[in-house]
């Protein structure tokens, strides 16, 4: 059974950077089936988008996010990350990771998520 | 990039009811749209994918609709166990993006 687990520090200062990691268990990272991704949901807002990666490498991301964002894959250990440069207040969410199974099924299988607060 | 917009933002329903969740692209997604349920706490629940597909596991009362740039989110015959954000996402294209959301309370 596909099993994802977000980790990475709960708490970070402002300006500085947020590094998360999704730890894929029970399926393979580097199959040719699947994208993997990162969604967030800030305090009082909705769910949003952050990018993509494929296995290969290949990324995809939030326009309004692109500047700060880079997605990585480590196909050694089963595991993709999230780094977030220069964060504010406004960074502060739950950060999600996902599995897409493109073109048909969007996030269909969900880490259950790791609240990240920005603050000194 | 697509805009999604959700209306209503909030709607209030009595057990049993049946209840409408609208989702309007800001171009054509041809049928490319996804239903989310968000419990606080809780991962996202991937409802319907392809506008009108539904994922497995989910309760038949759950249906989607629609093409292009309109779809709707219904839901048969509330329950109590129903209540939470949903929310709609367009994957037309590598960029994906969500609608606002739509939190649903029962009377």
């Amino acid at each position: 059974q596909l099993q994802l687990q977000e980790s990475g520090p709960g708490l970070v200062k402002p300006s500085e950077t947020l590094s998360l990691t999704c730890t894929v268990s029970g399926g393979s990272i580097s199959s040719s089936d699947y994208y993997w991704g990162w969604v967030r949901q800030s305090p009082g807002k909705g769910l949003e988008w952050i990018g993509s990666i494929y296995y290969s490498g290949s990324t995809y991301y939030n326009p309004s996010l692109k500047s700060r964002v880079t997605i990585s894959v480590d196909t050694s250990k089963n595991q993709f990350s999230l780094t977030l440069t220069s964060v504010t207040a406004a960074d502060t969410a739950v950060y999600f990771c996902a599995r897409d199974s493109p073109p048909l099924v969007p996030y269909a299988n969900w880490g259950q998520g790791t609240l990240v607060t920005v603050s000194s | 990039d697509v805009r999604m917009t959700q209306s209503p933002s909030t709607l209030s329903a009595s057990v049993g009811d049946r209840v409408t969740i609208t989702c309007r692209a800001s171009q054509s997604i041809s049928n490319w749209l996804a239903w989310y349920q968000y419990k606080p706490g809780k991962a996202p629940k991937l409802l319907i994918y392809k506008a009108s597909n539904l994922e497995s596991g989910v309760p038949s009362r759950f249906t989607g609709s629609g093409f292009g740039t309109d779809f709707t989110l219904t839901i048969n015959s509330l329950q109590p166990d129903d209540v939470a954000t949903y929310y709609c996402q367009q994957y037309n294209s590598n960029f994906y993006s969500f609608g606002q959301g739509t939190k649903l309370e029962i009377k």
